[in-house]
């Protein structure tokens, strides 16, 4: 069963213009992560978010979660081609105290130059 | 830290065979997880350890895999008889989960990119 849904699973976009990728669930998450994944290499985090409502900001990429802790939003301005990569949001669950997480099934970006 | 570290990189085995994979997960971290990536079904949790106890393996596909986590330092996923549908890159991921702010942030390794032909 996939809990969390991502959207767009594909998206191509030209340097400088802006975007938004979405994490979905009908599940409450006690915290939510970013990652981004490069050619050859393993997911990297970029953020994690654990308040409802909260906003967190990396440079050029804007990270929200939502209020009822279900959806996550990632919008990236000005992109670049080294933006490019797959973007995985990732849920947690409180009452595990063994660190396991929800993977979505990710967002692949490409910023053409 | 030199961070998670997996062996090999890539493997490329005949049918039939049986191929482990090795991971060596971050200093001090008591969580490590086995993830399998494809195109088709993305990033799929297969089994994970909390201070070396497997404690969810309901993610390995059927009996041809185990796992196992002898010590802090070092844990295996190993394939046997290998089927050219387990053709995948292999994660190993580590974390710290003592701590309520740091749990739940996993650290991967590079990967092991597996070819059966």
């Amino acid at each position: 069963t996939q809990l969390l849904e991502q959207s767009p699973q594909f998206l191509s976009i030209q340097e400088g213009e802006n975007l938004t990728v979405y994490c979905n669930s009908s599940s409450v998450f006690s915290s939510l992560q970013w990652y981004r994944q490069e050619p050859g290499e393993g997911p990297v985090l970029l953020v994690t978010v654990v308040t409802g409502g909260e906003v967190k900001k990396l440079k050029r990429l804007t990270f929200q979660f939502g209020d009822a802790r279900k959806d996550s939003s990632l919008h990236i301005t000005a992109a670049q081609p080294g933006d490019t990569g797959l973007y995985l949001c990732a849920g947690g669950r409180g009452s595990s105290n063994t660190g396991k997480l929800i993977f979505g099934q990710g967002t692949t970006l490409q910023v053409k130059p | 830290d030199a961070g998670v570290i997996q062996s090999p990189r890539h493997e490329v085995t005949e049918m039939g065979q049986e191929v482990t994979l090795r991971c060596k997960p971050i200093s001090g971290h008591n969580s490590l997880f086995w993830y399998r990536q494809t195109m088709m079904r993305g990033l799929e949790l297969l089994i994970y350890f909390n201070n070396n106890v497997p404690i969810d393996d309901s993610g390995m596909p059927e009996d041809r895999f185990s796992a196992k986590m002898p010590n802090a330092s070092f844990s295996t996923l190993k394939i046997q008889p290998s089927e050219p549908r387990d053709s995948a890159v292999y994660f190993c991921a580590s974390s710290y989960t003592a701590s309520r702010i740091a749990k739940n942030i996993q650290y991967f390794g590079a990967g092991t990119r597996l070819s059966v032909l």
